[in-house]
């Protein structure tokens, strides 16, 4: 069966720290990847989505950068990060987008002071 | 840009009661989801449909996609306190696009 980590669970940084979130998905090959962000109760805006290796789409501009350094691994980064960036962050796995049931991970609580 | 807009916002209801939340759009969506988070979870499928008019049941849920495939409706029938949750509905515009979620209602269901 296929799971989707992500760590860490919650975070606490200054501004103008680096991020670094990882996710990384088993039991599945070549799986759409993607992250998402959700303020307080509200929907998700998607941030970054991979279709594969190295693939990366960024659906707003932003403070932060994604990678795909392996098939099953992507990574949400920052070099200095923004009071505006906190929030929770949710990583996502699809077989293909536009139909398919995207998997969520448990998120990362990102709070930044 | 395709919006999807979620009503109400906040529902608080009595164990046993009878609700419905709504999805709405103007622009039209190949397919809709609808997905069920609790608090610091990540976000679970209920159900996908993807044919205007198209109802679905899971239970005590009925999922409904309009004619025109601009808006969706959740009907939970006799709702109970592990009904309780963010639910978000999400559109794809064409397949091979990615989902847009909508706000999301919250729901309460007191015992």
């Amino acid at each position: 069966s296929q799971t989707i980590h992500q760590w860490p669970a919650t975070l606490v940084q200054p501004v103008g720290s680096p991020l670094s979130l990882e996710c990384t998905v088993e039991g599945t090959s070549n799986p759409n990847l993607y992250w998402y962000r959700q303020a307080a109760g509200r929907g998700l805006q998607l941030l970054f989505y991979s279709v594969g290796i190295g693939q990366i789409s960024s659906e707003v501009p932003q403070n932060l950068s994604a990678s795909r350094p392996q098939d099953r691994q992507f990574i949400l980064s920052s070099k200095k990060l923004l009071l505006s960036d906190s929030g929770f962050y949710l990583c996502a796995w699809s077989v293909h987008q536009g139909l398919d049931e995207q998997y969520f991970g448990p998120g990362t609580r990102l709070t930044v002071t | 840009t395709q919006l999807l807009e979620q009503s109400p916002q906040f529902l608080s209801i009595q164990e046993g009661e009878n609700l419905t939340v709504y999805c709405n759009s103007s622009s039209v969506f190949s397919s809709l989801q609808w997905y069920r988070q609790e608090p610091g979870e990540g976000p679970v499928l209920l159900v996908t449909v993807v044919t205007g008019g198209e109802v679905k049941k899971l239970k005590r849920l009925t999922f409904q996609f309009g004619d025109a495939r601009k808006d969706s409706s959740l009907h939970i029938t006799a709702a109970q306190p592990g009904d309780t949750g963010l639910y978000l509905c999400a559109g794809a515009p064409n397949y091979g696009q990615n989902f847009v979620f909508g706000p999301g209602t919250r729901l309460s269901v007191l015992p």
